[in-house]
């Protein structure tokens, strides 16, 4: 499985303010995902981060609020734009090994707005 | 749209134990369904299932899936206390690679 990394752990942020969040992966993988997981529920896709072009964003998430890179096969990162405490929330991302139709998890990012 | 449904939501049980918990799921393309344990942030994989019938076993864990019926079970037997956490079902579909995710089930084992 691959090893994957997630930058900040946690934070804490004041409403209108903006937090950016690192995923790096130690080798190339095709397919990275962006997930949220809001308090007491499960998770949800927020985006699938495309190398070199615009990320795919699921019903309800918006480029503006989430903006995406994907500059390389190996690290991406999801802007948490203008939050408010809605956005408190842990935000995971994930890698897809294709030849096993495995996902695997980064360790993810607590925030919680103020 | 895909669907992933969790049973039970919730339980609690004595160390010792033997627990099943449900999975049933509505996918368009189906290609695989997961099991996750979730205990702090990061789901952990447990098992990938692709054809009905095979029984896939890590320990005292096990999972088996129904394609014809859309559902699959994760037993746990001889529970232990490290065994608590929430236990995450998920389809992944084969157009959209992108997992769809039950509610969980939060599994409380009691010394």
């Amino acid at each position: 499985s691959a090893v994957i990394s997630q930058k900040p752990s946690r934070d804490i942020c004041q409403r209108g303010t903006s937090l950016t969040i690192q995923c790096q992966v130690d080798s190339q993988v095709t397919m990275m995902f962006w997930y949220r997981q809001q308090p007491g529920q499960s998770l949800t896709l927020i985006a699938t981060a495309n190398q070199g072009s615009e990320a795919t964003y699921e019903s309800g998430f918006v480029i503006d609020k989430f903006p995406i890179s994907r500059p390389n096969l190996t690290f991406s990162t999801l802007t948490v734009s203008n939050m408010s405490p809605e956005d408190s929330s842990i935000y995971l991302c994930s890698v897809d090994h294709v030849s096993t139709d495995t996902q695997y998890f980064g360790p993810g990012t607590r925030l919680t707005v103020l | 749209e895909d669907k992933v449904v969790q049973s039970p939501l919730s339980l609690v049980v004595h160390e010792g134990d033997t627990v099943t918990l449900n999975c049933s799921y509505e996918v368009t393309n189906f290609r695989s369904l997961l099991w996750y344990k979730q205990e702090k942030k990061a789901p952990t994989f447990l098992f990938m299932l692709t054809s009905s019938g095979i029984e896939k076993k890590s320990g005292r864990l096990s999972s088996i899936l129904d394609k014809k019926e859309l559902f699959s079970i994760l037993n746990i037997t001889a529970t232990q206390t490290g065994d608590s956490a929430v236990y995450l079902c998920a389809v992944l579909d084969t157009g959209r690679r992108a997992l769809t995710f039950g509610s969980g089930t939060r599994l409380q084992v009691q010394p």
